[in-house]
């Protein structure tokens, strides 16, 4: 089975930086993925991470650390527009399948940006 | 662009009703998921499948059933609607391999009276 954890919530202000972090215990890791989902839409996919360190995507930068079981996504230059949820989701390796995409989800971490 | 249909927003159903969800995709992809999102909990996977009639029970697959006929659409059932299962139902499909993620649906939330 899997665990995943991360935070509630969080607020930030315009213009600053803020750190989600995400933990997990799971039994066949193939990889971590960041969704945004703004209330009342499809989450949308961010960011993708299965070796170690950083990825950079413009605002956006994800990191992983597979012995920690530990990944965080950093939201830099805040706007009002990224008011919404974050999710961060885990990629099974499955039996049947070699390449199976089984993807299970944390709670989501509902980011409020104030002016 | 990737796109993954829901055939309904919002449905109202009577409790003990026979619902089904439809969930249509246009990418060829091999994986299709129905996913319930309920405040507090997030996503939860109810069932997936890999291929036509291949299906995969999730962690929450208690009074659902799903039905993949064909490639592209994938149908979740429920046999005798219960005030529980009112919820958000999200449909997603990805590629069976490689390093790529899934594309959602924008959601049918389903209310069971």
């Amino acid at each position: 089975g899997q665990n995943i954890d991360q935070p509630t919530e969080m607020t930030a202000t315009e213009g600053a930086i803020v750190q989600i972090n995400c933990t997990y215990q799971t039994s066949g890791f193939n990889g971590l993925f960041w969704y945004q989902q703004h209330a009342g839409e499809a989450p949308t996919f961010l960011s993708y991470n299965v070796l170690d360190g950083l990825e950079e995507k413009g605002r956006f930068s994800s990191f992983l650390s597979r012995s920690k079981g530990y990944s965080y996504l950093l939201l830099k230059e805040l706007q009002m527009k990224d008011s919404a949820s974050y999710l961060c989701a885990v990629r099974d390796l499955w039996e049947i399948k070699a390449a199976g995409n089984k993807l299970t989800f944390g709670g989501g971490t509902r980011v409020l940006v104030k002016p | 662009d990737v796109k993954v249909t829901q055939s309904s927003r919002y449905l109202v159903k009577r409790t003990g009703e026979k619902v089904f969800l439809e969930c249509v995709q246009d990418m060829d992809h091999e994986n299709m998921f129905w996913y319930r999102q309920d405040p507090g909990l997030g996503l939860r996977l109810i069932y997936f499948s890999y291929d036509v009639k291949m299906k995969e029970k999730g962690d929450i697959p208690e009074g659902y059933s799903v039905s993949r006929e064909k490639k592209e659409r994938f149908s979740l059932i429920l046999e005798s609607a219960s005030t529980n299962q009112t919820s958000m139902y999200l449909c997603a499909s990805s590629f069976l391999s490689g390093n790529t993620e899934a594309f959602f649906g924008q959601g049918t939330r389903l209310t069971v009276v």
